[in-house]
């Protein structure tokens, strides 16, 4: 019973490398997020998805990227990775948005950015 | 629009004494509504949710939380406190059918003494 699975659990980065933060699930969920959260703040949705090859920005998106080319899979793409990215990265999936529908969370990435 | 606002970032009790965590929100909807529990390391847990059912909520570990219109919030409550119980607390707001529009709180830490 995985759920949501996110790896790697731990990076560091030099300024101006790319990497890929991975996200899978195995509940068949249709909607997927990845969220940041820095110290002592909430969540700040960085992209979304509600099905595969659909996705949208999120209240955050700038230096990000991502693709939904399968139901389960929802990786995260830093192409030029800048300090302000020293953060903990979350995916949650969930069946839709909607009337009680919650969301489901990996164990995060933390990245820092040096 | 829709907000939502923990009023303590932080609360500290003794164990087997009383948990409140506060939580107002704003929405020109009836929203679902959530709580959710991060231990350290770890993602976020579903506490329990408002659905427009109950407006008492019964969730997991003896937490419960009552939906109040008039007063427009959701208060997270605990008999009786266990050590267990420390962790990052959120509070969340989730509109129907708009995966971006789901609000976190910022968070309350529970402590816990001895």
């Amino acid at each position: 019973n995985a759920g949501v699975t996110q790896t790697p659990k731990f990076r560091i980065l030099k300024i101006g490398q790319s990497m890929t933060l991975q996200c899978t699930q195995d509940m068949n969920h249709n909607y997927m997020y990845w969220y940041r959260q820095d110290p002592g703040m909430g969540l700040k949705l960085i992209y979304y998805s509600v099905g595969a090859g659909i996705t949208d920005k999120g209240e955050v998106p700038n230096g990000y990227n991502v693709s939904r080319s399968t139901t389960e899979d929802f990786p995260l793409r830093l192409e030029l990775a800048a300090p302000s990215q020293t953060s903990v990265y979350f995916c949650a999936s969930s069946t839709m948005t909607g009337e009680g529908q919650p969301q489901h969370f990996g164990d995060g990435t933390r990245l820092s950015i040096l | 629009a829709q907000s939502v606002t923990q009023l303590d970032s932080h609360v500290s009790v003794s164990e087997g004494t009383p948990v409140l965590l506060r939580c107002n929100y704003s929405s020109s909807y009836s929203p679902s509504l959530f709580w959710y529990v991060q231990h350290p390391n770890k993602g976020l847990q579903l506490l329990l949710k408002y659905t427009s059912a109950a407006t008492l909520v019964k969730g997991i570990n003896g937490f419960e939380a009552e939906f109040k219109k008039s007063e427009t919030s959701f208060h997270l409550t605990k008999p009786s406190a266990h050590m267990s119980d420390a962790a990052e607390y959120f509070c969340v707001v989730t509109p129907y059918s708009s995966a971006s529009k789901i609000i976190f709180g910022s968070g309350t830490r529970l402590s816990i003494r001895p």
